[in-house]
């Protein structure tokens, strides 16, 4: 069965310093969304993405986040500059396209450390 | 904007009883779906069930029904012969109806604080 896969699925990162995680979404789907879940919090929406440009964005997405799907396959999630309250489970999702394609896949996560 | 309320932080139900958690949301969309999802402790998010607002029909899957009550905007689950499976953290979560290119939706999820719900043998 076709699945999101996310690596790695621990990153232990200093404050300060820059990360990529990075997302491969199932083949077919043209949505991508990456979100994040503080431990013991909700999954909060960061940002979407379609057709090669952000379609929706929170406020937590602000300048030090940007996404990029470089290949055609990866879908990537950088911060610039890690702050202590980055630390979080990244989780990135994937849907078909279509007004009837209502399910979002995700994948197993990266827990991002920040020290 | 869209707020998801989920009032139980925890639930604990013995094996092969039944549970019921609650999930209330505001918004002034019309046409939605409202989904659950469950987190066990691996951490990755299942989808367990959806419903369509324009559906009056409860959904329904296996051992997984919901109550949905458009007009209270409620949404809850009901998880029949429970199983040590079941053991997870589940979120409820909303999305509006996806209106397509040019639109103003492309799908985001706004989900509530989660319910952890632990199954006892």
């Amino acid at each position: 069965e076709p699945e999101v896969t996310q690596t790695p699925s621990h990153q232990v990162t200093q404050m300060g310093q820059e990360v990529i995680l990075r997302c491969v979404p199932i083949s077919n789907h043209l949505y991508f969304y990456w979100y994040r879940q503080i431990l013991g919090q909700k999954v909060e929406f960061l940002v979407s993405f379609y057709n090669n440009e952000i379609s929706e964005k929170s406020e937590i997405f602000d300048d030090q986040f940007s996404v990029e799907r470089p290949d055609g396959s990866n879908f990537t999630l950088k911060i610039r500059s890690t702050k202590l309250e980055d630390s979080a489970m990244y989780f990135c999702a994937s849907r078909e396209w279509g007004l009837q394609s209502t399910e979002a896949f995700f994948g197993q996560g990266t827990r991002l450390t920040v020290v | 904007a869209q707020t998801v309320t989920q009032s139980q932080p925890e639930m604990s139900v013995q094996e092969a009883e039944t549970v019921t958690l609650s999930c209330t949301y505001d918004t002034s969309e019309n046409n939605y779906y409202l989904f659950w999802y469950k987190q066990p402790p691996s951490r990755q998010m299942i989808l367990v069930i959806r419903q369509e607002a324009y559906k009056q029909q409860n959904a329904t899957e296996n051992r997984f029904s919901v109550n949905f009550q458009k007009a209270a905007k409620s949404f809850s689950l009901k998880i029949s012969d429970s199983q040590l499976g079941d053991t997870a953290m589940y979120f409820c979560a909303f999305m509006k109806h996806h209106r397509g290119a040019g639109g103003t939706s492309y799908g985001k999820l706004t989900f509530g604080q989660g319910t952890i719900l632990t199954v006892h043998p």
